[in-house]
């Protein structure tokens, strides 16, 4: 099995709509991050998370929300979308002490808003 | 301006060739530095880090020069399955947040 899995890999939906794509892993990492990735622009972070009482806001974390309901478990929210959040999302883990440098991407999701 | 950017490319090479990427940074309290991979529609996974020493991985070749705050990438004897996007990133500070440069995409023609 995967240590990061993100559901739904890809969804397209409409302008106003709500949204939760969810993550979730099984390294038992408490860190875990969201992040968004647009054309030409790089991945940006969206929010993070250092354990399941710590929430904060990354560099373009308008338009979303988040909960952390487990230490495994990372949800982001699109309360109401719009077409300018169509992007692929990747939900993260950064290495824990000891474990090299790698952070752990989900395999994305690819998210449509019309 | 960008905190770390990369040419985007596309770079059109035929197999065996050497091409070099080049990224900078902004940010001078950047503390480590690395090169992700990125095949079309998929995640980044770890190519190598970056040491200041410079550092060698097979046909990949990586360099640092803190105080003009450039990375590159050196690929020698590019092979058909090199070809993918390839993301400058650096870590500011401890917290394991990531800058990353939009990319540069390679593409390696036989």
């Amino acid at each position: 099995d995967a240590d990061v899995t993100q559901t739904p890999r890809n969804r397209i939906t409409k302008t106003g709509k709500r949204i939760m794509l969810e993550c979730s892993q099984t390294k038992g990492h408490d860190r875990m991050y969201w992040y968004r990735q647009d054309p030409g622009l790089g991945l940006r972070l969206i929010y993070y998370s250092f354990d399941v009482k710590d929430i904060n806001k990354g560099e373009i974390s308008d338009g979303y929300s988040v909960s952390r309901q487990a230490q495994a478990k990372f949800s982001l929210s699109l309360e109401s979308a719009i077409p300018n959040q169509t992007a692929l999302y990747f939900c993260a883990l950064p290495p824990l002490a000891g474990e090299g440098n790698e952070q752990f991407f989900g395999p994305g999701t690819r998210l449509t808003v019309l | 301006r960008k905190e770390v950017e990369q040419d985007p490319g596309p770079f059109n090479v035929p197999e065996g060739a050497t091409v070099a990427f080049n990224c900078t940074y902004s940010n001078s309290a950047s503390q480590s530095f690395f090169w992700y991979r990125q095949d079309c529609r998929k995640e980044p996974k770890l190519l190598m880090s970056v040491y200041s020493s410079g550092n060698e991985d097979g046909r990949f070749t990586a360099q640092l020069n803190r105080a003009s705050q450039y990375i590159s990438l050196l690929i020698r004897d590019s092979k058909l399955s090199d070809s993918a996007t390839y993301l400058c990133v650096v870590n500011i500070g401890n917290t394991g947040k990531l800058i990353f440069g939009q990319g540069t995409t390679l593409q390696v023609k036989p």
